[in-house]
């Protein structure tokens, strides 16, 4: 069974950093795309960033690019998310999720249950 | 950039049909998956690539997509199928997702 279990989401004030991470289980990390989604409780979904399989390419939405970084560590099957700079737009649960195949523009078939981020002072 | 249209909210009469429309662009040329999210849960994958359903996902849900119109049909919809419906594609380096349709169920 596919298991996503993010951490670290946390109460962080306007300009700090943290990083989230995602503990991936039940499949072949390395061989799959990892995208994080962003959710402003009682709004929509949004993209934040992808990971592709070795971590090498990545891409990240205009909101975050410059401030946020993916990684991942296949060795630990887990991904990651730095967030530097952050801002209270920022607030939000963050979900980790796997996308259906190797290709940048897969579906994403399992999702996290969601860390929330609060930018606040 | 690409931008993904959906209606805000959406009713449909127990057991009949729901058609949830995500307008943009030569959305056609695109590969379209649509997402249910029902209240207090994350999102669960309902269709991909237009009109695959994953695993597990009831043969009442289907999809096309041509032109400038991707659409999700639920039919004989029932009380489980209320939900928030997000529709989404690859532009070449980022997704986007639609604004997300919220559906009831009469």
């Amino acid at each position: 069974e596919v298991q996503l279990v993010e951490s670290g989401g946390v109460v962080v004030q306007p300009g700090g950093s943290l990083r989230l991470s995602c503990a991936a289980s039940g499949f072949t990390f390395e061989d799959y795309v990892m995208n994080w989604v962003r959710q402003v409780p009682g709004k929509g979904l949004e993209w934040v960033s992808l990971s592709g399989w070795d971590g090498d390419n990545t891409f990240y939405a205009d909101s975050v690019k410059g401030r946020f970084t993916v990684s991942r560590d296949n060795s630990k099957n887990s991904l990651y998310l730095q967030m530097n700079s952050l801002k209270p737009e920022d607030t939000a649960l963050y979900y980790c999720v796997k996308a259906l195949g190797a290709g940048y523009g897969s579906a994403f078939d399992h999702w996290g249950q969601g860390t929330l981020v609060t930018v606040s002072s | 950039s690409h931008e993904l249209t959906q209606a805000l909210s959406l009713s449909v009469v127990l057991g009949q049909t729901a058609n949830i429309t995500c307008g943009g662009d030569i959305i056609g040329n695109k590969n379209v998956h649509w997402y249910q999210q029902r209240p207090g849960q994350a999102p669960v994958l309902v269709i991909y690539r237009d009109s695959n359903r994953p695993s597990g996902i009831p043969e009442r849900f289907s999809g096309s997509n041509s032109g400038n119109t991707a659409t999700l049909t639920i039919s004989r919809a029932q009380g489980g199928d209320e939900a928030d419906y997000y529709c989404q594609v690859w532009d070449s380096s980022f997704w986007v997702f639609g604004g997300g349709t919220k559906l009831t169920v009469l």
